[in-house]
């Protein structure tokens, strides 16, 4: 079946600091792959998507690269921010219901000022 | 992106009793996604649900203890059924919308 795999965290970093978490996927085909966002006592929200290989989703100075040849969606940003911390899940599904949706365990981000 | 309405927010409910989730779209969806997320943990997906017909279960869960209803297109309800405290959870629909949309959740505590 279907799996996504996330680095394991907590992340700590510092404010400004480089951000990369790592996110593979095994599936067949061609799914849509998510990042989503979940700040602290909130809900999931949509970060960013890409729907097809070299697809590069981008939000909020996040961005992530559908990487069909190495199976994986890893995202970045460039200097994070104290409210950046949160836990990150990378996820994968859509194309129109032909794929249950699977979400990664989910990366804890903790960002120091 | 869709909106969803999710009732109640929380609850404490006693065990052996039962507790039914409501989740309310502002569009019409095809199908609908129920969640379970424990603290600190990824989101487990419980089952999915189309408008007319059965629900499909994911491995782990049954209808006796998560029925579900999908009574048109824009709502859908979960019940947890003869609650136990390990039934305390976040319980999460969702919808596919040009990517997934979550209601806010539902956190139930089983004493």
């Amino acid at each position: 079946g279907n799996s996504v795999t996330q680095m394991e965290g907590p992340v700590t970093l510092s404010e400004e600091a480089f951000l990369t978490i790592n996110c593979t996927y095994t599936a067949t085909g061609y799914p849509s792959l998510f990042w989503y966002v979940q700040y602290p006592g909130e809900g999931l929200q949509l970060l960013l998507k890409a729907t097809k290989a070299d697809d590069k989703g981008s939000n909020k100075g996040f961005e992530a690269t559908y990487r069909k040849e190495t199976t994986s969606f890893h995202l970045e940003k460039g200097s994070v921010q104290v409210s950046d911390s949160a836990v990150y899940f990378c996820a994968l599904g859509e194309a129109g219901g032909s794929y249950i949706p699977t979400f990664g365990r989910g990366t804890s981000l903790i960002v120091h000022p | 992106s869709a909106v969803i309405s999710q009732k109640p927010s929380r609850d404490i409910c006693q065990r052996g009793t039962s507790l039914t989730i409501q989740c309310q779209v502002d569009s019409q969806v095809t199908m609908m996604f129920w969640y379970r997320q424990q603290p600190g943990q990824s989101l487990t997906l419980i089952a999915t649900a189309n408008q007319g017909s059965e629900a499909t279960y994911e491995s782990g869960f049954v209808i006796d203890k998560f029925p579900i209803s999908r009574p048109n297109l824009t709502f859908s309800t979960l019940t947890v059924s003869n609650m136990s405290p390990e039934d305390s959870s976040i319980y999460l629909c969702s919808v596919e919308r040009s990517g997934y949309t979550f209601g806010s959740g539902t956190r139930l505590t089983v004493v």
